[in-house]
């Protein structure tokens, strides 16, 4: 089955202690990205990949990481989280010939004490 | 940053009413996609639009696509509750050289009552 996948799908954590949030997608797709949503502003795009070790910033990519090894995976790394980044989280692949429609995972509810 | 104003952030009617959702941006897109969302799930793709002035229809929601570029509209007939959900729009402006980088609206929150 085509999808994209996020690890963990809920995490609660405390200021500054490091954490990865993973991104896989078994559609070979060259372009990776990923978000966060918050009520009333939509989504807003943290960093993105155009294609393996090729990776830009989003609108809002202060506080984050990011690194494209590998075509499948991107994983999002939080170096030193804090409580404005509690957010719901959803990783995105899709091809670039098809206008980048994106193919969204199921979203990762991160809470920073 | 390019802001997508989305309208209305709200909207509450009854089974069977007609409902417009915009889509409003002072910059060219060189493409824009709408998606819907339901709680506890991603944004799933309903349509993609290219060309000025272009229409898709899906079943019962058109959507269209403004003769410049810079707006966009959803529109449902005959609303069912089944409809009910977050409705997003998202642009790719056309220009510079950020190519991957995605705008979204703030979302429309739609509710259908039986």
């Amino acid at each position: 089955e085509a999808q994209v996948t996020q690890n963990p799908r809920y995490l609660i954590t405390v200021t500054g202690k490091k954490l990865t949030v993973t991104c896989s997608q078994n559609m070979n797709h060259e372009y990776m990205s990923w978000y966060r949503q918050d009520p009333g502003l939509g989504l807003r795009q943290i960093y993105y990949s155009m294609n393996v070790e090729v990776t830009d910033k989003g609108d809002v990519p202060e506080g984050y990481k990011v690194s494209r090894k590998e075509k499948r995976n991107f994983p999002l790394i939080l170096e030193s989280p804090s409580p404005n980044q509690t957010s719901l989280y959803f990783c995105a692949s899709s091809l670039r010939t098809q206008n980048y429609e994106q193919y969204f995972g199921p979203g990762t509810r991160l809470t920073v004490t | 940053t390019q802001l997508l104003e989305q309208s209305p952030q709200f909207l509450s009617i009854q089974e069977g009413e007609n409902l417009t959702v915009y889509c409003n941006s002072s910059s060219v897109f060189s493409s824009l996609q709408w998606y819907r969302q339901e709680p506890g799930e991603g944004p799933v793709l309903l349509v993609t639009v290219v060309t000025g002035g272009e229409v898709k229809k899906l079943k019962r929601l058109t959507f269209q696509f403004g003769d410049a570029r810079k707006d966009s509209s959803l529109h449902i007939t005959a609303a069912q509750p089944g409809d009910t959900g977050l409705y997003l729009c998202a642009g790719r402006y056309a220009g510079g050289t950020s190519y991957g980088k995605l705008t979204f609206g703030q979302g429309t929150i739609l509710t259908v009552h039986p």
